[in-house]
């Protein structure tokens, strides 16, 4: 059964303190692994896709790198509005190739102070 | 471009009632996804529809919960006859390819 486990629960950090967040998966075959921003009353908020090991995309103070184990979401230098809670989630090779279920992690929520 | 919508964004009703939630895809998004979150939960997978077909419905928890794509486009998801424990934050999400957009949610609340 796919698993996805994310740590810290919360975490609370400096303006400009940097940190990582982390998200371990069990998957028997890993299609995708995504990472969402959630703020609250609101839906998930893509931020990025990655596929394979060692892959790593960027986006502002954001870098997300993948192995075959974990992800890691790197915050960089943070500021107060990136204060939400953020999603890792995976999506496991089936069948069909037009979309597929994500499973996802309970979500890390970070608190950025001034 | 609009984003996914969903309506209502609040209900309470009663056990024993019946709720109709409803998602707006994006356009031009041939799949379709609900899911759910629980109190204290992560959120969870209940169905996905390619245009007006269910492709996966393994997350619906039992036969009280129906959904419907009509013509591919709009969808509902239906609780009928409603329980405590179907309370929470129900999902819609839409897809071209890989990446799901999520809606705001419809928070549902049942006394």
């Amino acid at each position: 059964e796919d698993q996805v486990t994310q740590s810290p629960e919360a975490l609370r950090l400096q303006e400009g303190e940097s940190s990582s967040l982390n998200c371990s998966y069990t998957v028997s075959g890993l299609r995708g692994l995504f990472w969402y921003r959630q703020d609250p009353g609101k839906g998930p908020e893509f931020l990025f896709t990655l596929y394979s090991a060692g892959e790593e995309k960027e986006k502002e103070r954001l870098k997300a790198t993948l192995t075959k184990k974990e992800s890691f979401l790197h915050i960089t230098a943070p500021k107060p509005e990136d204060s939400a809670t953020y999603l890792c989630a995976v999506s496991a090779l089936r069948g069909s190739n037009s979309g597929y279920a994500l499973n996802f992690g309970k979500g890390t929520s970070l608190l950025v102070t001034p | 471009e609009a984003g996914v919508t969903q309506f209502p964004s609040h209900s309470v009703i009663e056990k024993g009632q019946t709720v109709t939630l409803r998602c707006d895809p994006i356009s031009g998004h041939d799949n379709l996804y609900w899911y759910r979150r629980v109190m204290g939960k992560e959120i969870k997978f209940l169905l996905h529809f390619v245009k007006e077909s269910k492709q996966d419905e393994s997350g619906m928890p039992n036969n009280r919960f129906l959904a419907e794509r009509t013509g591919g486009t709009y969808s509902t998801l239906k609780v009928q006859p409603a329980e405590l424990e179907d309370s929470g934050v129900y999902f819609c999400a839409s897809s071209h390819r890989d990446t799901q957009y999520f809606g705001p949610g419809t928070r549902l609340t049942v006394l």
